[in-house]
């Protein structure tokens, strides 16, 4: 079993939805939550982070941790072409490895 | 100018080759790292350096050696290169390895396809 899960989709949604990106995880020593997002033949960027449970929120993204469930979330509002590319989870439990998901590719229509 | 960079961009070469793929980052971080992207778009840590010292060498082949010169520098030396060696290799570096929230700067990636 992976550490971490994640719907690799591909998810395709229109201009101005709200979209749901979504990862589970079976280490409970995990703390530290992180969302990014890679464009087609770049790096990864850093889009969120968030430590131990609770919610974030930075312009139209919202990241979300449940801990309980081991169960994280990223909210896109008012998707934007823009917004096209795969997201990828990661976590860490003390800030010295990342484990990450497959990733999710979004595409918004126009 | 680039945080992290990577060269070449795009590495193609046969199968029982030995290569290298070099990495450098201007952000003055301590801690560098390679990761491995298959198809897929799963990434996976390879190896980290932290001051020129080896703190993560998760299980790949030993045929992978990492060398860092500097704390600026992480290179990545594959040998005797197989078929399923074909994937992106990203190298990032970041501030804190061991404590807290950082982040982690990714570089453009090298893109190996061996033949």
């Amino acid at each position: 079993q992976k550490e971490v899960e994640q719907d690799p989709g591909p998810l395709s949604v229109p201009e101005g939805a709200i979209v749901s990106l979504n990862c589970t995880y079976s280490n409970s020593a995990f703390q530290y939550f992180m969302w990014y997002r890679q464009y087609s033949r770049k790096g990864p960027e850093l889009l969120m982070y968030t430590y131990s449970s609770g919610n974030k929120e930075d312009g139209r993204f919202t990241a979300q941790v449940d801990k309980s469930s081991k169960y994280i979330s990223l909210f896109i509002r008012d998707s934007q072409p823009s917004d096209s590319a795969t997201y990828l989870c990661a976590m860490s439990a003390e800030g010295n490895q990342f484990y990450f998901g497959t990733g999710t590719s979004l595409t918004v229509i126009p | 100018d680039t945080a992290v960079s990577q060269t070449p961009k795009y590495l193609v070469t046969q199968m029982g080759n030995d290569k290298s793929i070099k990495c450098e980052q201007n952000l003055g971080h301590d801690t560098m790292y390679w990761y491995k992207q298959d198809s897929k778009k799963f990434l996976k840590i390879m190896f980290s350096y932290n001051n020129k010292e080896l703190i993560i060498n998760e299980t790949v082949p030993n045929r992978f050696s990492p060398k860092s010169p500097d704390k600026a520098h992480l290179n990545l030396h594959i040998n005797s290169l197989e078929l399923g060696d074909s994937a992106v290799y990203f190298c990032a570096s970041s501030q804190y390895p061991f404590s807290g929230i950082y982040e982690q700067y990714f570089g453009p990636g090298t893109r190996l396809t061996v033949t």
